[in-house]
């Protein structure tokens, strides 16, 4: 099947800095990508639809400022976590679905353990 | 948001059949019906989906209720490999936003 990947897996930093986590789909392309976080033992919450091109759309409560979104290629998502703190430390999941398919199967990537220090 | 509603946890025990069962009362005529399931520290991982009429793949059976108000997920025989978190999901706008899951526990 599709391939999703992320890069890095897992990522420690200190409180202040910033961490950009990337996603790739590796045979396929994807104009939308998804971007998750799930706290320990708590489901996936959406965080942002990731448009190839365009601006991505937030979902409600989620500061644009604090996760910046870049979509530059039909292959690669970018998610950057600005001045990073404790709060921010959670798996972030990224997700995409073949270009051209508007339903159907989503494909994820393995994640991301960020761990802010 | 169209929300769903799933068991906490289940139990089952291996080799044999699992109903996980899903409510989703205020599904809309056009929202597909998502089940994904996940695995601890891994990105959820597809199983099936499907809009009006039972589905059936590889991994699993789907089976929608006729007023689509509530679904059912059908693993025919668990295996200790089965045991994740199931979610079931209201996919619209192109979007699936997930509920909290059923965790599925196997027995061997």
């Amino acid at each position: 099947g599709a391939v999703v990947s992320q890069h890095p897996s897992w990522v420690i930093c200190k409180s202040g800095t910033s961490v950009k986590i990337e996603c790739r789909s590796l045979d396929f392309q994807a104009t939308t990508m998804f971007w998750y976080r799930q706290f320990p033992k708590q489901s996936l919450m959406l965080m942002a639809t990731s448009n190839e091109g365009s601006k991505a759309t937030y979902e409600q409560g989620v500061e644009k400022d604090k996760f910046l979104i870049n979509h530059a290629s039909l292959t690669l998502s970018t998610l950057t976590v600005t001045s990073a703190h404790p709060e921010d430390s959670s798996f972030y999941i990224c997700s995409a679905r073949n270009r051209g398919q508007n339903t159907g199967e989503l494909f994820f990537g393995e994640g991301s353990r960020l761990t802010v220090l | 948001d169209a929300k769903t509603t799933q068991p906490n946890s289940m139990e089952s025990n291996e080799e044999e059949p699992v109903h996980l069962p899903c409510n989703h009362s205020t599904i809309s005529g056009t929202d597909y019906i998502h089940w994904y399931r996940q695995l601890p520290s891994q990105g959820p991982e597809y199983v099936i989906h499907g809009l009006t009429s039972n589905v059936n793949n590889r991994m699993a059976s789907l089976a929608i209720a006729e007023d689509r108000k509530s679904s059912t997920l059908i693993l025919h025989r668990a295996t200790l490999r089965d045991a994740a978190v199931y979610y079931c999901i209201l996919e619209y706008g192109n979007k699936l936003v997930f509920g909290a899951g059923t965790i599925l526990r196997v027995k061997s």
